[in-house]
């Protein structure tokens, strides 16, 4: 059974502050990398996606990857009000089938 | 450029029944899969289609059928329902091998 792992949070941060989420996943073999964004009721859209490891930036976001530490982050810097949202790890093996994370609540405060 | 659709956006339906769910995917888009979302939950994989055919199916009963179209789009079918299958679907349309995937709106399905 793959696993992907996040904390559930509530996760508040205050505006202009920078928040960091957190992934681990349980399969080696895992290959790429994905983290989307959730707003209540709606569905889950993409923000970025990392492959190797080290940093990618994206804006405002930058996603960090760790293979030999199974270990995926999102760096959301100048947080905005309007990034509150549930934040979704999403890792696949190369078969396209995506194993999700329960996502990270994230509230920032004004 | 059409964003990946889905019908209906809602639907109630009771124990026993059958459900018909739809996705157009993605313009340019030749794959599509389809995920369950229970409330708190992250998505889980039901199955993935490519040129008509079921590429690769996920942890869940033959009671989730699907079928891909010439025109790529795509339904998903969930036979004798359980008050368990109450969920957000969602589909999710990607282009050939690649595994950068666009979810559409979903639809929610109450099963009463």
């Amino acid at each position: 059974q793959k696993e992907v792992e996040q904390n559930s949070g509530p996760l508040s941060v205050p505006e202009g502050a920078i928040a960091s989420l957190n992934c681990t996943y349980s399969d080696r073999g895992s290959q790429s990398f994905f983290w989307y964004r959730q707003y209540s009721g709606k569905s889950p859209e993409l923000i970025m996606f990392i492959y190797s490891n080290g940093d990618k930036e994206d804006g405002r976001f930058t996603a960090q990857l760790n293979k030999a530490s199974q270990y995926v982050s999102l760096l959301i810097r100048d947080s905005q009000p309007s990034d509150s949202a549930t934040y979704l790890c999403a890792v696949t093996g190369g078969g396209n089938q995506f194993y999700f994370g329960t996502g990270t609540s994230l509230t920032v405060i004004p | 450029d059409a964003g990946v659709t889905q019908s209906p956006t809602h639907l109630i339906k009771t124990r026993g029944q059958q459900v018909t769910l739809r996705c157009s995917p993605k313009s340019g888009h030749d794959t599509v899969s389809w995920y369950q979302q229970a409330l708190g939950q992250g998505p889980q994989f039901i199955f993935q289609y490519y040129e008509e055919e079921e590429r690769q199916r996920g942890n869940f009963p033959d009671r989730f059928s699907g079928h891909q179209f010439p025109n790529y789009s795509s339904e998903l079918n969930v036979n004798a329902l359980l008050l368990g299958d109450s969920a957000l679907y969602l589909c999710a349309s990607s282009y050939g091998g690649q595994e950068t995937q666009y979810f559409g709106p979903g639809t929610r399905l109450l099963v009463l």
